[in-house]
């Protein structure tokens, strides 16, 4: 079974909204959790790691105002796309790891497409 | 700076036929791990295999086999008699030993189209 669970699988809304999308580890307590984007037929790219209890540690070119992440748990990590545009559309996935340097487990990622 | 290079975009093979993906990576670290990932059609990725650096041991699970050649900075992914749910994209990532997680680099995919 799903070891870990991202919320929704699919999104479409206005350009404006705000959108968050949830990825909760399953079976283990997630230390780290890491949020990546892939636009179509593009590979993953890193977004942001974050780390339960401390602020998220944004990669270069990543608004951290734009995309906000809360790790408040050791079982959840929500990103929320604020005032989505229309380019914010993109298949965003989470990966959930316990103790570092053990094997990350990928959520099935979100379809987000903003009209 | 850690990059991964999948030089092969997209592949066509007939069923039965092996195919070997390419995977060379360049990274200062003198241990990290390396990895392969499946992307169906449906997004999720599967997880294939991770080896770290230090185990220069080739891999064998089932049909697919792993080459990796540190001399060369290559992780190579052999399919053996390729079967058409093998169709999908394959991506090889690169992950470094960080203290609260590693972070991945992943290499563009390669799209594999194995055709009955």
């Amino acid at each position: 079974g799903a070891v870990v669970s991202q919320h929704p699988s699919w999104v479409i809304c206005k350009s404006g909204t705000s959108v968050k999308i949830e990825c909760r580890s399953l079976d283990f307590q997630a230390t780290t959790m890491f949020w990546y984007r892939q636009f179509p037929k593009q590979s993953l790219m890193l977004m942001a790691t974050s780390n339960e209890g401390s602020k998220a540690t944004y990669e270069q070119g990543v608004e951290k105002d734009k995309f906000l992440i809360n790790h408040a748990s050791l079982t959840l990590s929500t990103l929320t796309v604020t005032s989505a545009h229309p380019e914010d559309s993109s298949f965003y996935i989470c990966s959930s790891q316990g103790v570092a340097n053990q094997p990350q487990h990928f959520g099935d990622g979100t379809r987000l497409s903003i009209l | 700076a850690q990059k991964v290079t999948q030089a092969q975009t997209e592949i066509s093979v007939v069923e039965k036929e092996d195919v070997t993906l390419d995977c060379v990576y360049e990274t200062r670290d003198t241990t990290y791990y390396l990895f392969w990932y499946k992307q169906p059609p449906s997004g999720e990725l599967v997880f294939l295999i991770r080896r770290n650096s230090f185990d220069e041991q080739n891999e064998i699970s089932g049909r697919y086999s792993w080459n990796f050649q540190k001399s060369t900075s290559s992780f190579n992914f052999t399919i053996t008699a390729s079967q058409v749910v093998d169709s999908a994209v394959y991506f090889c990532a690169l992950g470094d030993l960080g203290e609260y997680g590693n972070k991945l680099v992943f290499g563009a995919g390669t799209i594999l189209r194995v055709k009955s």
